[in-house]
């Protein structure tokens, strides 16, 4: 158990809605990304949040958007969706430090979304 | 877009045997992650490789890394079938956005 939990965990939507994913980070981590993995794929980078701040974003469209607040946990809000939105959305948590070369992060059970 | 590809995309072994996957990745690195994926849950972490770092073992299993070939692999040893799962490499990027780029996994199977 990494200590980072996912809600929901199955969810199915019509294209054209809204939907948000929560994240809580593990104890002591002020970072969270969040990922995309469709079916048969390895997850995609979405974007990252650190001090509640977007820090870096992948190649997702505008509708793909995000929160973090002040305990650290994190949204991600997707509009519009589309029938290919349908996938294992991944968070995961981190501290960046210093030493670059020893950081990892750690995930999430994941929310499966699926898109009719 | 995906960093590198895992090869086998699927390897089926017996209990006992050992298991080798490989990873290629395309840009400089800070270090190499090796994780695990059970049927399309979470992934759970195994083993991190720094970029000046060539081998590591950490119980069945052995990592080694080539920066100048710009490849990894991931050797596990007497596997189980509770081994079966997809396994994934990442390399930790540089720069403010400290983002993980996966592979496309390998599928392990092993049968009992």
């Amino acid at each position: 158990e990494t200590g980072v939990t996912q809600s929901p965990t199955h969810l199915i939507k019509t294209r054209g809605q809204q939907v948000t994913l929560r994240c809580s980070s593990q104890s002591g981590h002020n970072t969270v990304s969040w990922y995309q993995q469709a079916l048969g794929q390895g997850p995609q980078f979405i974007f990252q949040y650190y001090r509640e701040e977007e820090n870096g974003r992948g190649n997702f469209p505008p509708r793909f958007s995000g929160l973090q607040f002040p305990n650290y946990s994190s949204e991600l809000n997707v509009n519009a969706l589309e029938l290919d939105d349908s996938a294992l959305y991944l968070c995961a948590s981190s501290t960046p430090g210093l030493h670059t070369t020893k950081e990892t992060q750690y995930f999430g059970p994941g929310t499966r979304l699926l898109v009719l | 877009s995906q960093q590198g590809e895992e090869d086998p995309q699927a390897l089926s072994i017996q209990e006992g045997e050992n298991a080798t996957m490989n990873c290629s990745y395309k840009t400089s690195i800070n270090n190499l992650q090796w994780y695990r994926q059970n049927s399309g849950r979470g992934l759970v972490h195994l083993i991190l490789i720094r970029s000046n770092e060539r081998e590591k073992h950490s119980g069945r299993l052995r990592v080694t890394l080539d920066t100048s070939k710009k490849s990894s692999s991931l050797l596990i040893t007497a596997s189980r079938a509770a081994d079966t799962a997809s396994y994934f490499c990442a390399t930790l990027s540089s720069g403010s956005a400290r983002q993980l780029t996966f592979g496309s996994g390998t599928q392990l199977t092993v049968l009992p």
